[in-house]
């Protein structure tokens, strides 16, 4: 069965400091992979994709993201977390042309 | 452009009455999409159509039926409501398939059924 999972469901990190969104997937063929965040009583904003190349993706407000084969992980960065930055972040993964498989979401909350 | 907009954005249902959520993009994409948002559960696929007038069932769409009759608007309709349905509905879509093209999404619908 194909999967996401984000064995985080709470993140808490100082201001300042980095951040890490863990993320690791489980599907047939060669994954197209997304970060999106949710902000309270909003919908779903995209922050960055890994279609294939390098395996360290730069998206939206400083997020990047490295995509990890072996260990079938992307897991979302940032050097340095800004209180803006608290937010619900959901990783997804595509194998076939429609189906998108959401991980379950991890809140990140970023301590002033 | 408005992108992705959904109506309403909060609506309360009794069991067993009906009711219609719109969705609505002005991109021309092709591909739309109705999830559904559960605490703990991420989003879950209920029905998505890959063109007007084509729907097609997702991962959780029983008690849900669409309709795709414009391109820019994406019906799901609630025939006979259930508390299992409480949830916050969002809409998606995004341009002709491909695997690298990301979904933009609305805005949701809390619906909530006593």
């Amino acid at each position: 069965a194909q999967s996401v999972a984000q064995p985080e469901d709470q993140v808490n990190v100082a201001e300042g400091n980095p951040l890490t969104v863990k993320c690791t997937y489980s599907v047939s063929g060669n994954p197209y992979l997304f970060w999106y965040v949710q902000y309270p009583n909003r919908g779903l904003q995209f922050l960055l994709k890994y279609i294939t190349g390098d395996n360290l993706v730069k998206g939206s407000y400083g997020f990047e993201a490295e995509f990890n084969k072996s260990q079938t992980s992307f897991h979302l960065k940032k050097p340095s977390a800004l209180v803006s930055d608290s937010a619900l972040y959901f990783c997804a993964a595509r194998a076939g042309a429609n189906n998108l498989f959401f991980g379950t979401g991890t809140r990140l909350t970023v301590i002033p | 452009n408005a992108g992705v907009t959904q109506t309403p954005k909060f609506r309360v249902l009794k069991t067993g009455q009906s009711m219609t959520l719109l969705c609505a993009q002005d991109m021309n994409h092709e591909y739309m999409y109705w999830y559904r948002q559960d605490p703990g559960m991420g989003l879950r696929l209920i029905h998505y159509s890959v063109g007007e007038g084509t729907t097609a069932k997702g991962e959780v769409p029983d008690g849900y039926n669409v309709s795709r009759l414009k391109k820019q608007n994406f019906l799901l309709g609630l025939e006979s409501a259930a508390p299992s349905q409480t949830s916050v509905y969002f809409c998606a879509s995004n341009p002709v398939s491909g695997k690298n093209n990301e979904q933009f999404f609305g805005p949701g619908t809390r619906l909530t059924v006593l």
